[in-house]
């Protein structure tokens, strides 16, 4: 089965650190751009950054530049959210998403992120 | 940024009823656009990629239309698991960006 599987949320102060992970299984994470989506409690959904197959075009929104580093590990079939300097306003459920351009674009459950103190 | 301005917010629709919403970008995006489902508490589900491809399982009572700047998603007739949020996805710039969602209810 093709499966996103995030992991690392929780509840974080503000200024504090948390890094998220996404694992795919059931295919190869490699072949796809990946993507960060976020959804803030009871709001739309909000496109967080981007990363390219080879991990050497990197893209962020303006509200998260400077602050979070998208990443990926092909090898272990793995992508990555470092998220530092974390403001009340980073409070969502966020979600990894591969493929959003393509016939099998698929998207992780998400995983919680409270900053409060 | 690309804006995308999606209609109406909500919707008050009965079973069998056919619908349809809207998403305008504020410039051309030719047909790099999704159209996604979420029920409360799960994840987004992808009904539909270049604007009018039909994913893999989603019933085809989904349709969607257009390209550039102005873009439908149809639901021939409304089905009692249908009544959710929608959304749209434009991924022809960065950043991307989502219509700001379609509730739709039960009438």
């Amino acid at each position: 089965e093709v499966q996103l599987v995030e992991s690392g949320g929780g509840l974080v102060q503000p200024g504090g650190s948390l890094r998220l992970s996404c694992a795919a299984s059931g295919f190869t994470l490699s072949g796809y751009w990946m993507h960060w989506v976020r959804q803030p409690p009871g709001k739309g959904l909000v496109w967080v950054a981007r990363i390219n197959s080879d991990g050497t075009t990197i893209t962020y929104a303006n509200s998260v530049k400077g602050r979070f580093t998208i990443s990926r590990d092909n090898a272990n079939n793995r992508l990555y959210l470092q998220m530092n300097s974390l403001r009340a306003e980073d409070t969502a459920v966020y979600y990894c998403a591969g493929g959003l351009s393509t016939s099998s674009g698929v998207w992780g459950q998400g995983t919680l992120v409270t900053v409060s103190s | 940024d690309i804006q995308m301005t999606q209609s109406p917010s909500s919707l008050s629709a009965s079973v069998g009823d056919r619908v349809t919403i809207t998403c305008r970008a504020s410039q051309g995006i030719r047909n790099d656009l999704g159209w996604y489902q979420q029920k409360p508490g799960k994840a987004p589900k992808r009904l539909i990629y270049a604007a009018s491809i039909l994913q893999s399982g989603v019933p085809s009572r989904f349709s969607g239309s257009g390209s550039g700047t102005e873009f439908t998603l149809t639901i021939s007739s409304l089905q009692p698991e249908d009544f959710a949020t929608y959304y749209c996805l434009q991924h022809n710039g960065f950043p991307h960006t989502f219509g700001q969602g379609t509730k739709l209810e039960i009438k």
